[in-house]
């Protein structure tokens, strides 16, 4: 089935550093893929997206940009701030769900962002 | 426009019990999809409701179950509640279930079962 691997955490960073956070996917086909951020104590929200190879997705200053080739969509920003600390997860939608739009996901990547 | 709400934000429960959770899915949206997400891992799909129906199902047992409503909302139920139920479960909508059609999350409710 698919499956979505994500490089582990805690990621500590100094602010103003780069920012990669690695993201390979396994799926048949075509998936979507997408980088979801989690705040303390909220929910999911959609960061960014692509949905075909070579797209890029970007928004507020990260990227991603989708290579089948290497089956990855690894997640940049190159100057990180405190307010991006975070929890983010990669995440696919495959062509073969059993439910059209259900997502799979990776253990998400903790970030801390240090003054 | 609201957004997608759940209710209750965090619930403590013993083994053995059970227990509903609710979601409020955003206006226009027929599509509920249910996740579990145990602490320090991601989210797993548990399943998913179109029009009142059950429209796929993750790796779950019988006694996670759903309803969804003619207006759309949805509970998840848990039946014998086990000590590895403890998780944030998120609920999320979309406009309908087809493939390109984005998921929208609730904040979640954190259970924890003792």
């Amino acid at each position: 089935g698919d499956s979505v691997t994500q490089m582990e955490g805690p990621v500590t960073l100094s602010e103003e550093a780069f920012l990669t956070i690695n993201c390979t996917y396994t799926a048949t086909g075509y998936p979507s893929l997408f980088w979801y951020v989690q705040y303390p104590g909220e929910g999911l929200q959609l960061l960014l997206k692509a949905t075909k190879a070579d797209d890029k997705g970007s928004n507020k200053g990260f990227e991603a940009t989708y290579r089948k080739e290497t089956t990855s969509f690894h997640l940049e920003k190159g100057s990180v701030q405190v307010s991006d600390s975070a929890v983010y997860f990669c995440a696919l939608r495959g062509e073969n769900n059993n439910a059209g739009n259900m997502l799979t996901f990776g253990g998400g990547t903790r970030l801390m962002v240090k003054p | 426009e609201t957004g997608v709400t759940q209710s209750p934000t965090h619930l403590i429960k013993t083994r053995g019990q059970q227990v509903t959770l609710r979601c409020s899915s955003q206006s226009g949206h027929n599509t509920v999809s249910w996740y579990q997400q145990a602490l320090g891992q991601g989210p797993q799909f548990i399943f998913q409701y179109y029009r009142e129906e059950e429209n796929g199902r993750g790796n779950f047992p019988p006694r996670f179950s759903g309803l969804q409503f003619p207006n759309y909302s949805s509970e998840l139920n848990v039946n014998a509640l086990e000590l590895d139920d403890s998780a944030l479960y998120l609920c999320a909508s979309s406009l309908t279930s087809l493939r390109r059609n984005e998921q929208f999350f609730g904040p979640g409710t954190r259970l924890t079962v003792l």
